[in-house]
């Protein structure tokens, strides 16, 4: 059964300051790696990919991949209350495969 | 360009009544994808349409559902009789073949179906 695991939250962090988000996944072949950002009641918002070890940076949003470890994890700096959501972690095989989702981390940025 | 869209955002119906959800994927796109989310559990993948052919079923929980895409674009997904634990949010995506971004799938915001 392949899995991605996230710690629920809710995770506070102040205005201005460093959100960090973390997820493990335990299919080795996984190939691509995704962070979608949820608001109550609406759509699944894709905010990174990666697919190779390392770093990938995107404005305020910084993704950290490492196979060897199945880790993958999500920084936001300079937190704004508008990043209060549910962080998904997902993954998946490949091209067109499907997505195995974790059910998600929620963030409360505190004004 | 418009979006992934689900019809309707909310579904109430009995338990033994039949429900019917559609998705509009994006246009041009030949993958469009099923996945669900009960409460408390994470989104799960339910199947797979590539164009109009069922690419992957395995996420199907049974013969209750039934999903279809004729003519390769809008696809439905059928429960009947609903029952109680198909309760749940009921997630559309798609996503383009080749090119750039060809795995990166788009997601509709969702029908809410509670079976009563």
């Amino acid at each position: 059964q392949k899995e991605v695991e996230q710690n629920s939250g809710p995770l506070s962090v102040p205005e201005g300051a460093i959100a960090s988000l973390n997820c493990t996944y335990s299919d080795r072949v996984s190939q691509s790696f995704f962070w979608y950002r949820q608001y109550s009641g609406k759509s699944p918002e894709l905010i990174m990919s990666i697919y190779s070890n390392g770093d990938k940076e995107d404005g305020r949003f910084t993704a950290q991949l490492n196979k060897a470890s199945q880790y993958v994890s999500l920084l936001i700096r300079d937190s704004q209350p508008s990043d209060s959501a549910t962080y998904l972690c997902a993954v998946n095989g490949g091209q067109d495969d499907k997505i195995i989702f974790g059910k998600g981390t929620r963030l409360h940025i505190l004004p | 360009e418009a979006g992934v869209t689900q019809f309707p955002s909310h579904s109430v119906i009995e338990k033994g009544q039949t429900v019917t959800l559609r998705c509009d994927p994006i246009s041009g796109h030949d993958n469009l994808y099923w996945y669900r989310r009960v409460m408390g559990k994470e989104i799960k993948f339910l199947l797979h349409f590539v164009k109009e052919s069922k690419q992957d079923e395995s996420g199907m929980p049974n013969n209750r559902f039934l999903a279809e895409r004729t003519g390769g674009t809008y696809s439905t997904l059928k429960v009947q009789p609903a029952e109680l634990e198909d309760s749940g949010v009921y997630f559309c995506a798609s996503s383009s073949s080749g090119g750039l971004g060809w795995n990166i799938q788009y997601f509709g915001a969702g029908t809410r179906l509670s079976v009563l």
